[in-house]
């Protein structure tokens, strides 16, 4: 049974970096694309990106300047990193697994941007 | 303003038919398909629909997808209270992003 389970700070300052985990377990980090959604609370879903094969990256156009998606093999994870955080960053951060077919999802972790 | 369009609700009693579109553009819908996904509250979202109309395995068959041109269509029948839920549809576009709907919040009445 493939499990994700994200991870990462709750809370952080408006202009700060946010870095979020994703663990996956039943899967091989290696071998699936991996995806980032988030979802701004009571609205809906935004594709941020995804990695696959190890390294190669697809991002959403409009967040490409701000954000990078990376793996590491050795302990089975995904990473998010989403720089110059601003109010319209609060949302679930969700990690799936695929390109589209989103078929696998963590259980998401709120990001909360303050001032 | 998504630019895949969902109408924002949509509502039926139980037992009926009730049929949710997603409209489209000849960069996303008209050349790529489309998967649905089911959101209970305060869950994660969930496949339900892939590649225009195939099901995933568990989904019961009362869950249905079609694709014509620019858009997409989820049906569900003998609609049940645990369908009550939002329903987002989702296709690569052309520009090289994952678009989503707006999504449609489903009421069983």
């Amino acid at each position: 049974q493939v499990q994700l389970q994200e991870s990462g700070p709750g809370l952080v300052k408006s202009s700060e970096t946010v870095s979020l985990t994703c663990s996956v377990s039943g899967a091989a980090i290696s071998r699936n694309y991996w995806s980032w959604i988030r979802q701004p609370p009571g609205k809906g879903l935004e594709w941020i990106g995804y990695i696959y094969n190890n390294g190669v990256t697809k991002y959403n156009p409009s967040l490409k300047s701000r954000v990078t998606i990376s793996v590491d093999t050795s302990k089975n994870q995904c990473s998010l990193t989403l720089r110059s955080m601003t109010a319209a960053d609060t949302a679930v951060y969700y990690c799936a697994r695929g390109d589209l077919k989103f078929d696998y999802w963590g259980q998401g972790t709120l990001v909360t941007v303050s001032s | 303003q998504s630019v895949l369009t969902q109408p924002p609700s949509a509502s039926g009693p139980p037992g009926q038919r009730v049929t949710i579109s997603c409209s489209g553009g000849t960069s996303n819908i008209g050349s790529h398909t489309v998967n649905w996904f089911q959101q209970l509250p305060g869950t994660a979202p969930k496949l339900l629909i892939f590649s225009n109309n195939q099901r995933p395995s568990g989904v019961p068959d009362r869950f249905s997808g079609s694709k014509s041109g620019t858009s997409a269509s989820l049906a569900i029948s003998g609609l049940q209270s645990e369908d009550e839920a939002d329903y987002y549809c989702a296709a690569w576009d052309d520009s090289l992003n994952v678009l989503f709907g707006g999504g449609t919040k489903l009421t069983v009445l």
